[in-house]
């Protein structure tokens, strides 16, 4: 059974780079079927795509957070992570992994259970 | 972008009761060279993350109870749970995977009248 685990500080300062790691198992993420990608969740709010990569390292991400977003990925561990840089509190939010298939941009069919990521001082 | 629009925000039904959700795209999501709507809706439960309910507009997810169904085309879209049961309390959200960005709607908050 595929599982993914987010790990990473559960608190960032502002003005830092916020960075967490998504570990993959029961699945590979060099596989051409699915997007592997990062989605988060203000406290209370809705859902927001931040970016996902394809083919062990094309990424694509949304416009709105491109400017600060990188997506690395180690194929050697499975895994892939997430570095998002001059955070405010704005960027406070649970962070989810997620799977999704190759059909356009894809629905979302796995996710990690999330890990909450806090802004402050 | 394609913004996504639920409507109600919050539904309150009583159980055995049918609940329904609309969401509307501000373009279409159907791709008309494979006559498919490229719309899923999800559900979050508290505490957990979305789980897929529907994807391809209508296709329910392996697992998921048949009272739970989508309908719709283009811009235009329903999550439909024929029979409310207590486990259904949730927040439900529809999503676009037409084109990139990949956006959500703001979610549906389902509760027990």
């Amino acid at each position: 059974q595929l599982q993914l685990l987010e790990s990473g500080p559960g608190l960032v300062e502002p003005s830092e780079t916020l960075s967490l790691a998504c570990s993959v198992s029961g699945g590979s993420i060099s596989s051409n079927t699915y997007f592997w990608g990062w989605i988060r969740q203000p406290p209370g709010k809705g859902l927001e795509w931040i970016g996902s990569f394809y083919d062990s390292g094309t990424t694509f991400y949304n416009p709105s957070l491109k400017s600060r977003v990188t997506i690395h990925v180690d194929t050697s561990k499975n895994q892939f992570s997430l570095k998002l840089n001059s955070v405010t509190a704005a960027d406070t939010a649970v962070y989810y992994c997620v799977r999704h298939l190759r059909y356009n941009y894809g629905y979302f069919d796995f996710w990690g259970q999330g890990t909450l990521v806090t802004v402050s001082s | 972008d394609i913004v996504m629009t639920q409507s109600p925000e919050s539904l309150a039904v009583s159980l055995g009761e049918r609940a329904t959700i609309n969401c509307k795209s501000s373009q279409t999501v159907l791709n008309t060279s494979n006559n498919r709507n490229y719309l899923g809706w999800y559900q979050q439960k508290p505490g957990q993350p979305p789980k897929l309910l529907i994807y391809w507009a209508s296709t329910r997810e392996s697992g998921v109870p048949d009272r739970f169904s989508g309908s719709g085309s283009g811009t235009d879209f329903t999550l439909t749970i024929s029979s409310l049961q207590a486990e259904d309390v949730a927040v439900y959200y529809c999503q676009q995977y037409y084109s990139t960005p990949i956006t959500f709607g703001q979610g549906t908050r389902l509760e027990i009248k």
